[in-house]
């Protein structure tokens, strides 16, 4: 099991563009995740899905957009891209919803707008 | 509303010597709690957890924390220190929804 992958390591892009980050898991799992980790500030979530098809905000999801058309997928939308967006995002999944809900994480995407 | 306070951002300690992180939750329902570690440029791994039954939970690498509920609080400890344990532990709680929530963090090191 390669777990839950997530690409690219790292990105820079410039203000107003755009970009997906690209989230993928290989343990059928129904729940998935987005946080972004900004130093001293903890993780925060910014979207999360129970299932296919099915999403919902996290505590910071302006700025973001997310879709989830299969289960193994759950890419990150950023349309235009601001400095307050420079972050690390981290992708999890877990089998089970609260409360069991273990989650698995990704190795992150540091992303920086300039 | 569930919350989670990490205090202390910063731990450091010598190795060998005992590894005290320090986690107090908020919560109005049962909680369940759990304790994430990150290494240098690296996802979160779970350490352990805590959902029902026994309040001691052993995880892994030595580390076991202590489910206190009069003082809401779950701790995180190890008796020795290791150099490898130098990272960032995040305590986490969930309760009736499908999110977890974060604390913080406590970045750890430990000095030889």
């Amino acid at each position: 099991n390669a777990g839950v992958t997530q690409t690219p390591k790292f990105r820079i892009l410039k203000i107003g563009q755009s970009m997906t980050l690209q989230c993928a898991q290989d343990m059928n799992h129904n729940y998935m995740y987005w946080y972004r980790q900004d130093p001293g500030m903890g993780l925060k979530l910014i979207y999360y899905s129970v299932g296919a098809g099915i999403t919902d905000k996290g505590e910071v999801p302006n700025g973001y957009n997310v879709s989830r058309s299969t289960t193994e997928d759950f890419p990150l939308r950023l349309e235009l891209a601001a400095p307050s967006q420079t972050s690390v995002y981290f992708c999890a999944s877990s089998a089970q919803g609260a409360p069991y809900n273990e989650q698995f994480f990704g190795p992150g995407t540091r992303l920086t707008v300039l | 509303a569930q919350s989670v306070t990490q205090l202390g951002s910063h731990v450091s300690v010598s190795e060998g010597a005992l590894v005290l992180l320090r986690c107090n939750y908020s919560s109005s329902v049962p909680p369940y709690l759990f304790w994430y570690v990150q290494y240098p440029n690296q996802g979160l791994q779970l350490l352990l957890k805590y959902t029902t039954g026994a309040t001691l939970v052993k995880g892994i690498n030595g580390f076991e924390a202590e489910f206190k509920k009069s003082e809401t609080s779950f701790h995180l400890t190890k008796p020795s220190a290791h150099m490898s344990d130098a990272a960032e532990y995040f305590c986490a709680v969930t309760t009736n929804t499908d999110k977890l929530i974060f604390g913080t963090g406590t970045r750890l090191q430990v000095f030889p």
